[in-house]
C-alpha cells in the first residue's frame, strides 16, 4: 500500500531554514510527481510546489519563488522540501502528497501525515 | 492565478440531511476540478476527481458534478462520519488552487 512519511515537528526562527523530508513505500517512487501543499492555522491549504520524482524537475508557486526548495532521493525514495528566510507568517502544516494522472488531469490521492513547523523567536 | 470560492463557508446540518456545496472557479476549469475531505489534525482524503468521479473506497453517498466554472459536491445522506471540512481544488493550471473550505458542522 503507498504510504508517505513525513519528518516530525520542527521549531525555527525568524530567517531560519528548514527542511522536511518525505518518505514513500509501496510503489515505484520515479513514476510519480510529489507535491507539497501547506496549511497555516484556520487557513485553506495551499500548494507550493513539485518535483518529478523521475527526472527530478521542479516547478515552484510564485509565491514561494526563490524561498523554496524541492529536491528527492531516488535511492531513498523520499523527497525534500526547504523552506529558507523563514517568517511567523510560515507557520504551518506541511504535506507531502502524489500526484496521480487521469487523462489530462490530476489529482492528490495520497498524502503524508503532515508536518508541523513553528516560527517563533 | 484562478481563485476558487465555495459557498456556504460553513453550514448545520442533521444526519440524514442532503448537503449540497459549491464551488465557483474565476475562469473556465473544464472538469479538472477535485473535492477533498478534511478532518481536524489529519491530512485532505480525496473524495472526487475529475468533477464526477468517485475515488475507490469512498461511499456512494457522495458525487460531484459541474464544468467549466460551477462545480457541486453533494452528500446524499450524511453520517456521522462526515462532519468535517470539504475543499475544492483545481488542477487545470499552475498555480492549483484550494478553496477556502466549507464545514460542515452538526445541529
Amino acid at each position: 500500500q503507498v504510504q508517505l512519511v513525513q519528518s516530525g515537528a520542527e521549531v525555527k526562527k525568524p530567517g531560519a531554514s528548514v527542511k522536511v523530508s518525505c518518505k514513500a513505500s509501496g510503489y515505484t517512487f520515479t513514476t510519480y510527481t510529489m507535491h507539497w501543499v501547506r496549511q497555516a492555522p484556520g487557513q485553506r491549504l495551499e500548494w507550493m510546489g513539485w518535483i518529478n520524482a523521475g527526472n527530478g524537475n521542479t516547478k515552484y508557486s510564485q509565491k514561494f519563488q526563490g524561498r523554496v526548495t524541492i529536491i528527492r532521493d531516488s535511492s531513498a525514495s523520499t523527497a525534500y522540501m526547504e523552506l529558507s528566510s523563514l517568517r511567523s507568517e510560515d507557520t504551518a502544516v506541511y504535506y507531502c502528497a502524489r500526484e496521480t494522472h487521469y487523462g489530462s488531469g490530476s489529482y492528490l490521492a495520497y498524502w503524508g501525515q503532515g508536518t508541523l513547523v513553528t516560527v517563533s523567536s | 492565478d484562478i481563485q476558487m470560492t465555495q459557498s456556504p463557508s460553513s453550514l448545520s446540518a442533521s444526519v440524514g440531511d442532503r448537503v449540497t456545496i459549491t464551488c465557483r472557479a474565476s475562469q473556465s476549469i473544464s472538469s479538472h476540478l477535485n473535492w477533498y475531505q478534511q478532518k481536524p489534525g489529519k491530512a485532505p482524503k480525496l473524495l472526487i476527481y475529475a468533477a464526477s468521479s468517485l475515488q475507490s473506497g469512498v461511499p456512494s453517498r457522495f458525487s460531484g458534478s459541474g464544468s467549466g466554472t460551477d462545480f457541486t459536491l453533494t452528500i446524499r445522506s450524511l453520517q456521522p462520519e462526515d462532519f468535517a471540512t470539504y475543499y475544492c481544488q483545481q488542477s487545470y493550471s499552475s498555480p492549483w488552487t484550494f478553496g477556502q473550505g466549507t464545514k460542515v458542522e452538526i445541529k
